[in-house]
């Protein structure tokens, strides 16, 4: 089955400095690729994903990268604010989603103000 | 909006107990997945289930069972409770098909602690 690593489990950045987390995956049949942020107390919520046939994707100040070869994505988080401080959650799904997500063990950001 | 809403936000049961944990859905979505959630480990499928009285095994199934009698309706049964069972416990949903968007929504979770 599918595994996903996520590194590193705790970040800390200064306000307005650039976060960077990163996961890699194992079954190559993977194509969907979801990140969850989750804040302190609430439930997990999808913040962006990409799929296997783009090699990038931006919404404001969030970017994930992804290289298939590699087997290897990306979540960049700029100009970072205290509201960015949470437990980020990559994963991984054959299937566009459609079938079940291997999630990544986590990443704390915290954002110093 | 969806809304995923689960029975309990806290439970404590004694070991040796049959625990029913609710998760209705009000979007009627397809996909209805239950996952725990422990620190340093992520979240991790237990159960999932596509369709009405369809499951399917995640990737950490043993010493749980699941019931899809209605398509808005997910339970998970902890058959006999241990203390190893005690984590906190999110249901989540998926409109499922060839949508555009394959989103979990997430329950806000039961956390159960079992003596």
């Amino acid at each position: 089955g599918e595994n996903v690593e996520q590194h590193p489990s705790t970040l800390s950045v200064q306000e307005g400095d650039s976060a960077v987390i990163k996961c890699t995956y194992s079954d190559s049949a993977s194509n969907y690729f979801p990140w969850y942020k989750q804040e302190l107390g609430k439930r997990p919520q999808l913040i962006i994903d990409i799929r296997s046939n783009v090699g990038e994707k931006k919404d404001q100040r969030i970017a994930v990268t992804l290289n298939k070869t590699a087997k290897h994505f990306s979540l960049h988080i700029t100009e970072t604010q205290p509201e960015d401080s949470a437990v980020y959650f990559c994963a991984a799904s054959r299937s566009f989603g459609n079938e079940k997500l291997t999630f990544g063990t986590g990443t704390r950001l915290t954002i110093i103000p | 909006d969806v809304k995923v809403t689960q029975s309990s936000r806290y439970l404590v049961k004694r070991t040796g107990e049959k625990v029913f944990l609710e998760c209705v859905q009000d979007m009627d979505h397809e996909n209805m997945f239950w996952y725990r959630q422990d620190p340093g480990l992520g979240l991790r499928l237990i159960y999932f289930s596509y369709d009405v009285k369809m499951k399917e095994k995640g990737d950490i199934p043993e010493g749980y069972s699941v019931s899809r009698e209605k398509k808005e309706r997910f339970s998970l049964i902890l058959e006999s409770a241990s203390t190893n069972q005690t984590s906190m416990y999110l249901c989540a949903s998926s409109q499922g098909g060839t949508v555009p968007s394959y989103e979990q929504y997430f329950g806000p979770g039961t956390r159960l602690t079992v003596t």
